[in-house]
């Protein structure tokens, strides 16, 4: 099966301007994340997912971040203004659901993601 | 709250001897834990994963995990070191309803020839 897509793979931008990045979860797929990888550091979630319904922004600058899924399958993610700290690797998963109907863990998988440089 | 300790920023170890990549984990109740790998300009990719079956947990490559919760500990091992196997592995433990996913700060791994 197709993996989780994401485009562009590479941006460079400077401070200030606005960005988007693209992501198409594995099909049927009703939970999507976004993650942000700044170097040297581990993923954090930014925002969940369920369809088309966020479950969890908590970790999303407001200010600045925003993302949407309005169809419940691809999702958005756009910044603007960019901050130089917002050079990261910027990663899209998808699982069926967040758990099983005997409640585990579902897999997530990562697409390869969108390396943002501000400059 | 859920986190995890990864032990090690750098493991370098030599082509054909063991691996062994540390990690110890907080949790107010019963964890899921996972070991992801990430290559160069690759996504991440799941090695493992332990949901409260066996506590001994086989993945793909040859690597394993054995969860103690005695000494709260998720080590990543394998018993020799191949080339491909350099890379950056997270920990990682999921947390709340939703199972959100936790990364811990990563351990790179340089195998010599």
């Amino acid at each position: 099966e197709a993996g989780v897509a994401q485009s562009p793979r590479y941006k460079i931008i400077e401070k200030r301007q606005s960005v988007a990045f693209w992501c198409n979860p594995i099909s049927g797929h009703a939970t999507l994340y976004w993650y942000q990888q700044i170097l040297g550091q581990g993923p954090k979630l930014l925002i969940q997912f369920q369809n088309n319904g966020v479950v969890d922004d908590s970790q999303l600058p407001k200010d600045r971040f925003s993302a949407e899924r309005l169809k419940g399958v691809d999702s958005t993610l756009k910044i603007q203004p960019a901050k130089l700290e917002d050079s990261a690797v910027y990663l899209c998963a998808s699982s069926p659901h967040p758990r099983t109907l005997a409640g585990r863990q579902e897999t997530q998988y990562f697409g390869p993601g969108t390396r943002l440089l501000v400059l | 709250a859920q986190s995890v300790t990864q032990l090690d920023s750098h493991v370098s170890v030599s082509e054909g001897t063991p691996v062994l990549l540390r990690c110890n984990y907080s949790s107010s109740y019963s964890p899921s834990l996972f070991w992801y790998v990430q290559h160069p300009n690759k996504g991440l990719q799941l090695l493992l994963k332990y949901t409260s079956a066996a506590t001994l947990v086989k993945g793909i490559n040859g690597f394993e995990a054995e969860f103690k919760k005695s000494e709260t500990s998720f080590h990543l091992t394998k018993p020799s070191a191949h080339m491909s196997d350099a890379a950056e592995y997270f920990c990682v433990v999921s947390r709340g309803s939703a199972r959100q996913l936790t990364f811990g700060s990563g351990t790179q791994l340089t195998v010599l020839p």
